[in-house]
């Protein structure tokens, strides 16, 4: 089975500090994505990345920052976290052929 | 304009009824996919089925079925015999083909409960 692995299910940190949110698959998945879920709101795209080193913004990419030195390692990066980015995160990857989607068990941040 | 819209944010039913789950989706798109996701309380986002918009016939997967009217734009989720373990959260997402990396967008959810 596919998996993407996401490196914390839980985290707290305080305001203005510098996050990093990490993703790991193992399949050789061309595409991964980083999404923020939040209540009444569903999921929304905060970045992609369609190969390494390349990257496009999604539907709410402001605050964040992303990167993709390695295929298997799409990383989320807030620069100065802030209370409003209070979310839980999913990771998820996709090969380029095909409509399988796998997703990460989530990351829920709290900041304070 | 949302392009996946899901109206119904809480459901009930009753233990063995059937139920459906709404969906609406927009793009101009000509080549496009329409996903169902289940989300139980623990958060993993669980892969339910799958209608390609150029498949003639309704996917089913199981006790899933997806009702889906191309004209109409509608891509509902039909859950027969429902279970206590289909209580979760149930996201409607579409996959538009001309994108680079095709990603998923998200309708706001269906929150299911299951009555015993």
């Amino acid at each position: 089975d596919v998996k993407v692995t996401q490196s914390s299910r839980y985290l707290v940190k305080r305001t203005g500090e510098k996050v990093f949110l990490e993703c790991v698959q193992d399949m050789d998945h061309e595409n991964m994505f980083w999404y923020r879920q939040d209540p009444g709101l569903g999921l929304r795209l905060i970045y992609f990345s369609y190969d390494v080193k390349m990257k496009e913004k999604g539907d709410i990419p402001e605050g964040y920052s992303v990167s993709r030195e390695k295929k298997e390692r799409f990383s989320l990066i807030l620069e100065s976290a802030s209370t409003n980015q209070t979310s839980m995160y999913l990771c998820a990857s996709r090969t380029g052929v095909s409509y399988g989607y796998t997703f990460g068990s989530g990351t829920r941040l709290t900041v304070v | 304009a949302q392009k996946i819209t899901q109206t119904q944010p809480g459901m009930f039913v009753q233990e063995k009824e059937a139920v459906t789950l709404d969906c609406t989706y927009d793009t101009s798109d000509p080549s496009y996919g329409l996903f169902w996701y289940k989300q139980p309380s623990s958060g993993e986002m669980i892969f339910l089925i799958y209608q390609g918009s150029y498949d003639q016939q309704n996917a089913t997967e199981g006790r899933y079925s997806l009702n889906f009217q191309k004209a109409r734009k509608s891509a509902n989720l039909v859950i027969s015999a429902s279970q206590l373990g289909d209580s979760a959260m149930y996201f409607c997402a579409m996959r538009e083909d001309s994108g680079s990396a095709r990603q998923l967008t998200f309708g706001s959810g269906t929150q299911l409960t299951v009555l015993p």
